[in-house]
């Protein structure tokens, strides 16, 4: 049974820019959430996809943006990059039926 | 979401029980406690969750107090590698889904030391 990956696993981008982040989620898992992990933080909930569609989202501007495959794979995009996005950028994939998220080790973005 | 109050850092000696607690005075009936741990440079990890039973499984034991105002998280003999921050999460449910979300504080880092 194969886990979440992400990538990439490390990315620098400059201020104003855009950035696509990527998630496999793991086998038999439909349901994917990104969450962002500032330095000496807990990670914070940005939005969770089930069936391909939004089904939540946590305070974070429109700038933040998702999609979901229809393989369950899911994008995480960031326009108009700022400084303060630089972060641990988390992906945990679950199913319905399940009690636990199962989470990648995440994408570390670092804004200059 | 209920919010829950950890110590911010706990030392083990290996091969004794970590005894992690966490205050959850606000929680509503349909809440259930969850445990996650985050081992430095990795993604959270899933523990435990209860809601108002004791719980255990191979990795910990979770207890909750009658009032389930308070619970806590044992690991029973603590390894080097269990060096972590470990979150403590009260959520609606039990189930993933439907924009069930995780609400992460800062977590205790514990340290297990020889």
């Amino acid at each position: 049974e194969t886990g979440v990956t992400q990538s990439p696993t490390h990315l620098i981008k400059t201020r104003g820019q855009q950035v696509t982040l990527r998630c496999s989620s793991q086998s038999g898992h439909n349901t994917v959430s990104w969450y962002q992990q500032a330095l000496g933080q807990g990670p914070q909930f940005i939005f969770q996809y089930y069936r391909e569609e939004e089904n939540g989202r946590g305070n974070f501007p429109p700038r933040f943006s998702g999609l979901q495959f229809p393989n369950y794979s899911s994008e995480l995009n960031v326009n108009a990059l700022e400084l303060d996005d630089s972060a641990l950028y988390l992906c945990a994939s679950s199913h319905p039926g399940n009690y636990g998220y199962t989470f990648g080790s995440g994408t570390r973005l670092t804004v200059v | 979401d209920a919010k829950t109050t950890q110590p911010p850092s706990m030392d083990c000696a290996e091969g004794r029980a970590a005894n992690l607690p966490c205050n959850h005075s606000t929680i509503s009936g349909n809440e259930y406690v969850y445990w996650y741990r985050q081992i430095h440079s990795q993604g959270p990890q899933y523990i435990i969750h209860g809601l108002k039973n004791n719980e255990t499984n191979e990795m910990a034991s979770l207890i909750i107090t009658e009032d389930r105002k308070s619970s806590t998280l044992i690991l029973p003999h603590a390894t080097l590698r269990d060096t972590a921050v470990y979150y403590c999460i009260v959520r609606v449910g039990g189930l993933t889904g439907g924009g069930n979300k995780l609400t992460f504080g800062t977590g205790t880092q514990l340290k297990v030391e020889l």
